[in-house]
């Protein structure tokens, strides 16, 4: 099973500010099948990226996603207030189909 | 824009049969689209469950395989999950979604609004 590990666990920024935020595989993953996903208080999750770099219909272009193999990385420009969330990656690249813990993104 | 609706019972009692129904509107379950529950805990991460494609074939999480079923109800267009044996780490918000999947990417673009399921005696 792929384990994705996401850091850090907590971001605390302020409004304006770059977020980068981490998610590492523990073996290669298929950047087609890398995802971020956005959660808000009593809320699904929220498609952001897919195929570690496109944006979903309707996801502003302050959000951008990179990364290959083990290393990917989700950044948010000129963070707003209503980018306060839990972050979540997931990968689709082997037969179990696993979830990072997320990363919590606190805007001061 | 795929809408989904999950139901269940709210509170299920330890070793009894959880069953959940994803009411989808705007699409069929047995065409064009392939189904994914994903379950999470109380103030924790996301767990894939499992899969369902619209032909009705699934696939499990292998932590999970021994005790659930996946399945599609064409006539009432719902898919239903069922996982047997809970026990209070089954506690948890059940999420339905729609899944895109192929030799190019994949993804959940439309979730469910999620049902806490409780397991309690």
């Amino acid at each position: 099973e792929v384990v994705l590990r996401q850091s850090p666990d907590t971001l605390s920024l302020s409004p304006g500010q770059k977020a980068t935020l981490s998610c590492r595989a523990s073996q290669s993953v298929s950047s087609n099948y890398l995802v971020w996903y956005q959660q808000k208080p009593g809320q699904a999750p929220r498609l952001l990226i897919y195929g570690a770099s496109s944006r979903a219909t309707g996801v502003s272009d302050r959000f951008s996603g990179s990364g290959s193999e083990t290393d990917f990385t989700l950044t948010i420009a000129r963070l707003e207030p209503e980018d306060s969330a839990v972050y979540f990656c997931q990968q689709f690249g082997y037969s179990v189909w696993t979830f990072g813990q997320g990363t919590k993104v606190e805007i001061k | 824009q795929v809408h989904l609706q999950e139901s269940g019972p709210g509170l299920v009692k330890p070793s009894e049969t959880l069953s959940l129904t994803c009411v989808v509107s705007t699409a069929s379950v047995d065409s064009g689209h392939n189904w994914g529950w994903i379950r999470q805990a109380p103030g924790g991460g996301l767990e894939w469950m499992g899969n369902i494609h619209n032909s009705g074939t699934a696939n499990y999480s292998p932590s999970l395989r021994s005790r659930v079923t996946m399945s599609l109800n064409a006539s009432k267009n719902q898919v239903t999950l069922r996982l047997t044996s809970v026990t209070a780490s089954d506690t948890a918000i059940y999420y339905c979604a729609t899944l895109h999947y192929d030799i190019l990417t994949g993804y959940c673009p439309y979730w469910g609004q999620g049902t806490l399921v409780t397991v309690s005696s």
